[in-house]
C-alpha cells in the first residue's frame, strides 16, 4: 500500500535560517509522482510542486529546493533563509494513477514556525 | 488563488442533520476530488469523479455522497451527521484523469462544524 512518512511534526527555527523537511514514501509502482503542498495559517492548500518517479534531478525555485532520492525513498524540501512568512504545514503527497484516478496520499504534515 | 471555488466557507450544523457542500473547478478542469482533513486522521481522499462519472472512491462513509454536474460543479453530501464529521472539507480539481498525474489544486475548503 501507498504510505507517506514525515517524521517530523514540528520544526522551529529563526529566522534566516535553513529548514530541511523530511518526506519517504513506499509504493510498489514504478511510475508514481510526489507532490508538496504549503498550508499557511489561513487554511487553504497551496501547491508547491510535482515530480514524476523518472525524474529524479534535484529543482529549485527561489528559496525553495527539492531533493527526490529513489534509492532512499525520499523527497525531502529545504527552505533556505528562512522568512516568518514561510510558517506554515507542509504536507507531502504521492499519486499512483490506477484505473483512472489519480488521489493523492498524504503525510501527516510538518508544522514550520519561523520567528523573527 | 488557485481557481477552485468552495462553499460555503464555514458551517454550523446539528448531530443528526445532513449538509451539502459545493465545489467548481477550475476552467477546463474535468476531474473533482474531495478530500477530509481532520486532527486525528489528517488529510483523506473521499472519492473522484472525472466528466460527471465516479471514478474513484476512498474512505468515504456511506451517510456521505457526491455528484458531478453536467456543468461539472460538483456537491459533497453529509447526512446523519455525527460530532466526528467535523472537519475541513477540500475539493480540488485537475485536467485529465487515467494515464495521466495532473496537478490537482485545492479549493479554499468547508470548515464544518457539528455541535
Amino acid at each position: 500500500a501507498q504510505k507517506v512518512t514525515q517524521a517530523q511534526t514540528e520544526i522551529s527555527v529563526v529566522e534566516k535560517e535553513d529548514v530541511t523537511l523530511d518526506c519517504v514514501y513506499e509504493t510498489r509502482d514504478t511510475t508514481y509522482y510526489l507532490f508538496w503542498y504549503k498550508q499557511p495559517p489561513s487554511g487553504e492548500l497551496v501547491f508547491l510542486i510535482r515530480r514524476n518517479s523518472f525524474d529524479e534531478q534535484n529543482e529549485i525555485s527561489g528559496r525553495y529546493s527539492w531533493n527526490f532520492q529513489k534509492s532512499t525513498s525520499s523527497f525531502n524540501f529545504t527552505i533556505t533563509a528562512s522568512q516568518v512568512v514561510d510558517s506554515a504545514v507542509y504536507f507531502c503527497a504521492l499519486s499512483e494513477s490506477r484505473g483512472g484516478s489519480e488521489k493523492l496520499v498524504f503525510g501527516k504534515g510538518t508544522k514550520l514556525t519561523v520567528n523573527p | 488563488d488557485s481557481g477552485v471555488t468552495q462553499t460555503p466557507k464555514h458551517l454550523i450544523t446539528a448531530t443528526g442533520q445532513r449538509v451539502t457542500l459545493r465545489c467548481s473547478p477550475r476552467s477546463g478542469d474535468l476531474s473533482v476530488y474531495w478530500y477530509q482533513q481532520s486532527l486525528d486522521q489528517g488529510l483523506q481522499f473521499l472519492i473522484q469523479y472525472y466528466n460527471g462519472e465516479e471514478r474513484a472512491k476512498g474512505n468515504i462513509l456511506e451517510r456521505f455522497s457526491a455528484q458531478q454536474f453536467p456543468d461539472l460543479h460538483s456537491e459533497l453530501n453529509l447526512s446523519s451527521l455525527e460530532l466526528g464529521d467535523s472537519a475541513l472539507y477540500f475539493c480540488a480539481s485537475s485536467v485529465v484523469a487515467g494515464g495521466f498525474t495532473d496537478t490537482q489544486y485545492f479549493g479554499p475548503g468547508t470548515r464544518l462544524t457539528v455541535l
